[in-house]
């Protein structure tokens, strides 16, 4: 139990265009759903934290004009790079949190490598 | 600044060898702690957490991890390692000061077990 998705497993695209990265919950659902970054030989940093219904938390240093989130169901949430450019690449990680978890277990997707051209 | 930290990035150690890695962070108040594993090519796996109760917590694989609370620690051992352990690891702490909310991870810790 408690596996999450994420789709695409890698993309490719050039520079000015748009992504968008899913995240889904595959048997359980999740309120709270977590975006990571994560840097070749570097820790994940939280990019932001997407509530189910409601406007996604950005931490400090992240525009949310250039990561767009939306989770619009308790099993779904997407990022989208907007006019992403070679210095967004990176490994994009998404997690999930069970429902009625009394403490912040997260649940990890296997990421996203974007490389923009 | 409050952080976690890992003091070592990279451990080679010999089948067989204990193991210990070392987690610090520097949140005051209550706190949650995590050890996750992420093998090649393999998304992040829960390996312990620590939530109360008995500060020698035992995880998976035979992996234990010890909260001392005075030392602001939560280090990580294993009493003999597996080639198959070969992974990166990281600490995570789920602070208080953030209502529960976060986790905030630790630059990592890769492990190359040798046979």
């Amino acid at each position: 139990g408690a596996v999450v998705s994420q789709h695409p497993s890698r993309v490719i695209c050039k520079s000015g265009t748009s992504v968008k990265i899913e995240c889904r919950s595959l048997d359980f659902q999740a309120t709270t759903m977590f975006w990571y970054r994560q840097f070749p030989k570097k820790s994940l940093m939280l990019m932001a934290t997407s509530n189910e219904g409601s406007k996604a938390t950005y931490e400090q240093g992240v525009e949310k004009d250039k990561f767009l989130i939306n989770h619009a169901s308790l099993t779904l949430s997407t990022l989208t790079v907007t006019s992403a450019h070679p210095e967004d690449s990176s490994f994009y990680i998404c997690s999930a949190r069970l429902r009625d978890s009394s403490y912040n277990e997260q649940f990890f997707g296997p990421g996203t490598r974007l490389t923009v051209l | 600044a409050q952080s976690v930290s890992q003091h070592n990035h990279h451990v080679i150690l010999s089948e067989a060898a204990s193991l210990e890695l070392g987690c610090n962070y520097s949140y005051g108040g209550t706190v949650n702690l995590f050890w996750y594993v992420q093998y090649p090519g393999q998304h992040l796996q829960l390996l312990l957490k620590y939530f109360s109760g008995d500060p020698l917590v035992k995880g998976i694989k035979g992996f234990e991890a010890e909260f001392i609370k005075s030392k602001f620690s939560f280090n990580l051992r294993k009493p003999s390692v597996q080639w198959s352990d070969t992974a990166e690891y990281f600490c995570a702490v789920n602070p208080m000061n953030t209502g529960f909310q976060k986790l905030v991870f630790g630059t990592g810790t890769r492990l190359l077990v040798s046979p």
